[in-house]
């Protein structure tokens, strides 16, 4: 019962232009959204996140945007950059506990 | 200055054997977890701890214990170690009233 859904395994991205990850969730209790990024044997670091009483969330070339009636979130990276490349997870908390997707592989090509 | 730190990094050992990962965190938070990263890559909570006292525990089997001695710090002992049980494992910190989580480096089992 996946309550989190990151439906694109993989995205490929110029450099320069702009990278939009989604992702879906289906429990309505979920109160509160963050996206994590990861490197390849390390540990995800904490990138953005957002209230559910908010739509929008924007730290530096980070967007991220809610849409609580779609029960769907967007990270928004612009301009992406060859260092951007990373899994992203996606993350929902019901005040209790996060519960992550599967991850989006991002791949930046300069 | 390493914030949440996890030893070994890699753990190679055998089907039945017992066996421990540490974790450690020098951010003062209150709230220690477990995840375990599967195959299918999903990051699944196990354990939270709050100031040493368990507060999740997601239907994990009793061969997983994890033991807090004081808040910075959250061990996870595994016995009679199986297949499945190879995975990533990921320790995380927070403070209260906070969400947002921070993890350790992940400490890779392999059992054979």
């Amino acid at each position: 019962d996946q309550q989190v859904k990151q439906n694109s395994p993989s995205l490929s991205v110029q450099e320069g232009r702009i990278s939009i990850l989604n992702c879906d969730y289906t429990n309505s209790m979920f109160d509160y959204f963050l996206w994590y990024k990861k490197y390849p044997a390390e540990g995800p670091t904490f990138l953005i996140s957002i209230s559910s009483i908010k739509d929008k969330n924007e730290d530096g070339r980070f967007t991220v945007f809610l849409n609580k009636s779609a029960k769907h979130l967007s990270l928004h990276i612009v301009p992406s950059q060859p260092g951007d490349s990373a899994v992203y997870f996606c993350a929902a908390s019901d005040g209790n506990k996060l519960v992550f997707g599967a991850g989006t592989i991002l791949r930046v090509k300069s | 200055d390493t914030a949440v730190s996890q030893t070994p990094k890699y753990l190679v050992t055998q089907m039945g054997n017992d066996k421990s990962i540490k974790c450690e965190q020098n951010l003062g938070h209150d709230t220690m977890y477990w995840y375990k990263q599967d195959s299918k890559k999903f990051l699944k909570i196990m354990f939270s701890y709050n100031n040493k006292e368990l507060i999740i525990n997601e239907t994990v089997p009793n061969r997983f214990s994890p033991k807090s001695p004081d808040k910075a710090h959250l061990n996870l002992h595994i016995n009679s170690l199986e297949l499945g049980d190879s995975a990533v494992y990921f320790c995380a910190s927070s403070s209260p009233r906070t969400y947002e989580q921070y993890f350790g480096p992940g400490t890779r089992l392999t059992v054979t």
